[in-house]
């Protein structure tokens, strides 16, 4: 039973290129979350995503970042015209599906270190 | 604004003995408190929660504590092994759709 996989592991963009960041969830599991993590901090959520839905996206900026959970295939974080200040450490988590009053575990792929040169 | 708090970023603990990390946090609805250890360019990775409702909880060698008038939980590892080394995450759940996460604290343990 594979966990939840992130691609690529180390991604390098130019300041003005796109970054496109690729997270698989657990088998079984339903909801996506994003997270981000700055040199030095602790992780900073960003969205929300059920398949074809986001949920809760409160933690994006509201410029240039996006992401989607399609039908098939994995959830996306999309980084448009990045800037130095987007370097950081990507974090995909994956839970299964929500029972009402119950607290589902987060279980956290490798992550996506992004370098904006 | 941050909402959990981890005011000690490293801690170093001798072999054997007790690991005691704190976290404190200032949002009374957080209903679920989890922690999460971190090695080096890995994921986070699930340690033990506890429910609001209740004010300890305990796994084998990791026991939290949580107080809620103080707005206070804490880990405890005992014994401590060099394997315990790693960044410990406190993260507070207000609902079941995100984790509010602490800074981190560096544990070390050495022999």
């Amino acid at each position: 039973n594979a966990g939840v996989m992130q691609n690529p592991r180390h991604l390098v963009r130019r300041r003005g290129q796109e970054a496109r960041l690729r997270c698989s969830p657990m088998k079984g599991h339903s909801h996506v979350y994003w997270y981000r993590q700055l040199p030095e901090e602790g992780l900073k959520f960003m969205v929300y995503l059920q398949k074809e839905n986001i949920i809760d996206e409160s933690g994006m900026p509201k410029e240039r970042f996006s992401a989607e959970f399609p039908k098939e295939g994995p959830s996306i974080l999309r980084i448009q015209q990045v800037v130095r200040g987007d370097s950081a450490a990507y974090f995909c988590a994956s839970s299964p599906l929500e029972v009402s009053g119950v607290y589902n575990e987060q279980f956290f792929g490798p992550g996506t270190r992004l370098t904006v040169l | 604004d941050q909402q959990v708090k981890q005011n000690s970023p490293s801690l170093s603990v001798q072999e054997g003995r007790i690991s005691i990390l704190n976290c404190d946090y200032t949002n009374s609805m957080f209903d679920y408190f989890l922690w999460y250890k971190k090695y080096p360019a890995e994921g986070p990775t699930f340690l033990i929660s506890i429910s609001s409702i209740k004010d300890k909880n305990e796994d084998g060698r990791f026991t939290v504590f949580l107080n809620k008038s103080a707005k206070h939980l804490s880990l405890h590892i005992v014994p401590s092994q060099p394997g315990d080394s790693a960044v410990y995450f406190c993260a507070a759940s207000p609902d079941t759709d995100k984790l509010i996460f602490g800074t981190g604290t560096r544990l070390q343990v050495f022999p």
